[in-house]
């Protein structure tokens, strides 16, 4: 188990609906990042989090809406999904937003997108 | 464009022996270097950093870092039939300001018994 708690496990959605993703580290780190991964790829950043602000936006579409409420949650709305969103959706912290810090990852979510 | 190489494998070892797990990355201001294993289907899980040129060592785990080369490494002694995952190498920038990490492809291993 990881002490970066990510729900759901596994999410289904169709390309209409709206969900959202949901994080949450007790570890007091103060920056925390959402990945996407495909199938045989390496983690692909899209959005960090550093002390609640929004620092990196890596061009993400905003059918993909982040939201930081406190320093130990971060959510990802999601909304009009297409089937090309289908991936696995990982959350990381680090005790800062400054590079040379670890990054600790939660489990994921799986997304699937009929 | 930050680049992060590395062999995507498989790479195959016999159980017990040395696997040796390779990385090389473009960006000369790079400071930060760090191995993810990801078993297929989970999540990356943080095995080693390393900053400093030379060796790192954590149980079974070595990290080499050789900055004049940009080239960064992982060996695993005594391999496992569990260390059979996939290697990600991820490097960051400078100390200071909030730069990405960047990650390679990741190698396969794979540890036969």
């Amino acid at each position: 188990d990881t002490e970066v708690t990510q729900t759901p496990k596994h999410l289904v959605m169709g390309m209409t609906n709206k969900k959202s993703l949901k994080c949450e580290q007790h570890m007091g780190h103060r920056a925390m990042y959402w990945y996407k991964q495909k199938a045989k790829k390496p983690p692909e950043l899209m959005f960090v989090y550093s002390y609640e602000k929004l620092s990196i936006n890596e061009s993400v579409p905003s059918r993909f809406s982040p939201e930081c409420p406190n320093s130990s949650l971060l959510n990802l709305h999601l909304h009009a999904l297409q089937p090309e969103d289908s991936a696995l959706y990982l959350c990381a912290s680090s005790p800062g937003g400054f590079s040379n810090q670890p990054q600790h990852f939660g489990d994921g979510t799986r997304l699937s997108i009929l | 464009q930050k680049e992060v190489e590395q062999n995507s494998g498989p790479l195959s070892v016999p159980e017990g022996a040395i696997a040796s797990l390779n990385c090389t990355y473009s960006d000369r201001g790079s400071q930060s270097f760090f191995w993810y294993r990801q078993y297929s289907g989970k999540s990356p899980e943080l095995i080693m950093f390393i900053y400093s040129n030379g060796d790192k060592e954590d149980g079974r785990f070595t990290a080499q870092l050789n900055k004049a080369s940009q080239y960064v490494s992982l060996l695993i002694r005594d391999s496992q039939p569990s260390d059979s995952a996939t290697y990600l190498c991820a490097v960051s920038g400078p100390p200071g300001g909030y730069q990405k990490v960047t990650f390679g492809i990741g190698t396969k291993l794979q540890v036969i018994p």
